[in-house]
């Protein structure tokens, strides 16, 4: 099947440490995203690539950091100097091409981090 | 900045209504337009994706509008059932190289027996 996952579900992390979120996706999609969702806010962007070796900041990267090692792979780790962390994580992908106008965003099931 | 505005932020009707969930969004020089479904600690589903040369887009009982002009869009479901209970998500892309989409907080609808 198709698709986009993301491990684990629930994470739980103490204060100081950071953790690493992974996003898998088998779609052949070139571009990769990173969204932050918290209660009764709509979605916001932490960073986002477009190809391999290669990713930008969205509107709040501060004390997030990203890879793009492998076309089909963009792992989050949150940081230490993340200040509030505690959200559900949604990644997604989307193809780039000649049809870039018609595409559409695929998302996976999600991470929900809490901070203990 | 794009800002993407929902409203209302909740809605809770009885099955069989006809209902109109709305979506502004404040810079109209979009490529395209989506509307997303979220259930409950899940991931987002599209549902219809409006381009921005066109006007309207249906998939069964779903009908999305697009004003570009204006800045609006609306959802419109018909006959509401139980399972159409979920947040409701409006998104606007801009930018001719990269998928960025812009979303508003959604509109989180209860159909209920």
């Amino acid at each position: 099947d198709g698709g986009i996952t993301q491990s684990p579900k629930y994470l739980f992390r103490k204060e100081g440490q950071n953790v690493t979120l992974s996003c898998e996706q088998n779609l052949n999609h070139d571009a990769m995203y990173w969204y932050r969702q918290d209660p009764g806010q709509g979605l916001r962007l932490i960073y986002y690539s477009q190809i391999v070796n290669d990713f930008q900041k969205g509107d709040i990267a501060e004390g997030y950091s990203v890879s793009r090692e492998k076309k089909e792979s963009f792992p989050l780790t949150v940081t230490s100097a993340q200040k509030n962390p505690t959200a559900f994580y949604l990644c997604a992908s989307s193809a780039l091409g000649l049809a870039w106008d018609t595409d559409t965003q695929y998302f996976g099931p999600g991470t929900r981090l809490t901070v203990l | 900045k794009q800002e993407v505005t929902q409203i209302p932020a909740a809605l809770s009707v009885p099955e069989g209504e006809n209902l109109v969930l709305n979506c502004s969004f404040t810079d109209s020089a979009i490529y395209n337009l989506q509307w997303f479904r979220q259930d409950p600690g899940k991931g987002l589903t599209s549902l219809l994706l409006i381009q921005s040369s066109q006007r309207e887009q249906t998939s069964g009982r779903l009908n999305a509008s697009l004003d570009k002009s204006s800045g609006r869009s609306t959802l419109y479901i018909a006959a509401s059932q139980p399972g159409d209970s979920a947040t409701y998500l409006c998104a606007v892309r801009k930018g001719s190289t990269l998928g960025r989409l812009y979303f508003g907080r959604g509109t989180q609808l209860t159909v209920w027996p």
